[in-house]
């Protein structure tokens, strides 16, 4: 099983919503990451999760919250969230966070739109 | 910080025709991915080169890491219209304390045109 799978694939929320994106992998993977995705832009890396602690935060405000309740698991928790977050939120997962074994196998994404 | 900078930002070629995208990072890396994304998709790995000068092979894909590990290159012969889509590099580098940074190039988005 290589596959990592993020739900919602689509959300549409308010500026006032607290809504939830959750990302699961059975690969044994240790690392995982968020990554945020404007059209036509590269994906942005937000956080990175190894061994379960939150080992990279890159200056993601504070609207934005990340949880790791498991090694399979990786939520991303949205409250008041403004029209500028509107993207394609990706997850990843790689074998660890390091110099090698950091192949990134992304999942395919939730598309939101925050009106 | 890191910056790694990827031409072209687009690539029209005719169904048949060689394309190349190259990567060049301000800092030495540790290592270089290649991902691809299709249109609507999510990105796929294709790559990873670690070594200084490394050349890698996939069918019709060469991949290339120089030898001062700041640049890459990957080159696809005779593109077929199933290769569209935005190519990206990702590098990676040893920030220090035990901290790594990982930056994607801007991409290059490929059109084969049948």
């Amino acid at each position: 099983d290589t596959e990592v799978t993020q739900t919602p694939k689509h959300l549409v929320m308010g500026m006032t919503n607290k809504k939830s994106l959750k990302c699961e992998q059975h690969m044994g993977h240790r690392a995982m990451y968020w990554y945020k995705q404007k059209a036509k832009k590269p994906p942005e890396l937000m956080f990175v999760y190894s061994y379960e602690k939150l080992s990279i935060n890159e200056s993601v405000p504070s609207r934005f919250s990340p949880e790791c309740p498991n090694s399979s698991l990786l939520n991303l928790h949205l409250h008041a969230l403004q029209p500028e977050d509107s993207a394609l939120y990706l997850c990843a997962s790689s074998q660890e966070w390091g110099l090698v074994k950091n192949i990134q196998y992304f999942g395919a994404g939730t598309r939101l739109s925050v009106l | 910080g890191q910056q790694v900078m990827q031409i072209p930002q687009y690539q029209h070629v005719q169904e048949g025709e060689d394309f190349t995208t190259y990567c060049n990072s301000s800092t030495t890396l540790s290592n270089i991915q290649w991902y691809k994304q299709r249109p609507g998709g999510h990105p796929v790995f294709l790559i990873q080169l670690v070594k200084s000068g490394e050349v890698k092979k996939q069918k019709r894909l060469t991949f290339q890491f120089g030898e001062a590990k700041k640049n890459s290159s990957l080159h696809i012969t005779a593109t077929q219209t199933t290769d569209v889509g935005t190519y990206f590099c990702a590098g990676l580098r040893h920030s220090g304390a035990g901290s790594y940074q990982l930056t994607f190039g801007k991409g290059t988005k490929l059109s084969v045109i049948p």
